[in-house]
């Protein structure tokens, strides 16, 4: 039921920007896009959301192309701390489809 | 503020017995969903309960059900488990009980079935 594709996973080197993709081409128009990532095995953890606009908080940015059926999560500095899967989610309600997720990979 | 807790963290049960997992949500949220995380099936929707009432719900079968109180601190049930339902249960919490909405989520329930 993921509405999402993502790419299974990607490397970053610590100190650099890590650009995490996701095609959400079926969102429809009252949808949000959010972002959330787990390491290991706890809880996932939310990061941004947002619907047209980008979005920027103390985490990371988020940018949704026009269309909206893109988006790009940006995490401006990346650290090994951020080494995680980070899941792209659609939904307009309490009821997220996670995808498989992207594993990112922080490299020293 | 405290955050989504539940208990027990952990659990073994045997095949056939019925399992209760709790969650206690932050302070003030009123919507609770669960979800269940299988390395073979990644993270899935269980359903969501909104002021004591199941909200929405996934694609499980009968066995998997759940309530909530009037306190929003929610309850699921596994009745007959099978070895497949070992999995980390996660509980998430939101505040906004609609649209755009942050959910926050528990360390999870590790249940193993034997």
């Amino acid at each position: 039921d993921a509405k999402t594709t993502q790419p299974t996973s990607m490397d970053c080197a610590e100190g650099r920007a890590a650009n995490l993709p996701c095609n959400h081409s079926t969102i429809s128009g009252n949808e949000y896009v959010y972002w959330y990532r787990q390491i290991h095995s706890q809880g996932p953890q939310y990061i941004i959301h947002g619907l047209k606009n980008n979005e920027t908080n103390e985490m990371a940015s988020l940018i949704i192309t026009e269309d909206r059926k893109s988006s790009t999560l940006i995490l401006p500095h990346a650290t090994l701390r951020d080494t995680a899967v980070y899941y792209c989610i659609v939904s307009n309600f309490n009821k997220f489809y996670f995808g498989s997720g992207t594993k990112l990979n922080v490299k020293p | 503020k405290a955050g989504v807790t539940q208990t027990p963290r952990y659990l073994i049960k045997t095949r056939g017995q019925q399992v209760t997992l709790s969650c206690s949500p932050i302070s003030g949220h009123r919507s609770v969903s669960w979800y269940q995380q299988t390395p073979g099936q990644g993270l899935q929707f269980l359903f969501e309960y909104f002021s004591e009432t199941q909200r929405n719900k996934g694609n499980f079968p009968g066995r998997f059900s759940g309530r909530q109180f009037s306190n929003s601190r929610s309850e699921m049930n596994v009745s007959t488990l099978e070895l497949g339902d070992s999995a980390l249960y996660l509980c998430a919490s939101s505040l906004v009980v609609s649209g755009s909405n942050e959910q926050f989520f528990g360390p999870g329930t590790r249940l193993t079935v034997l």
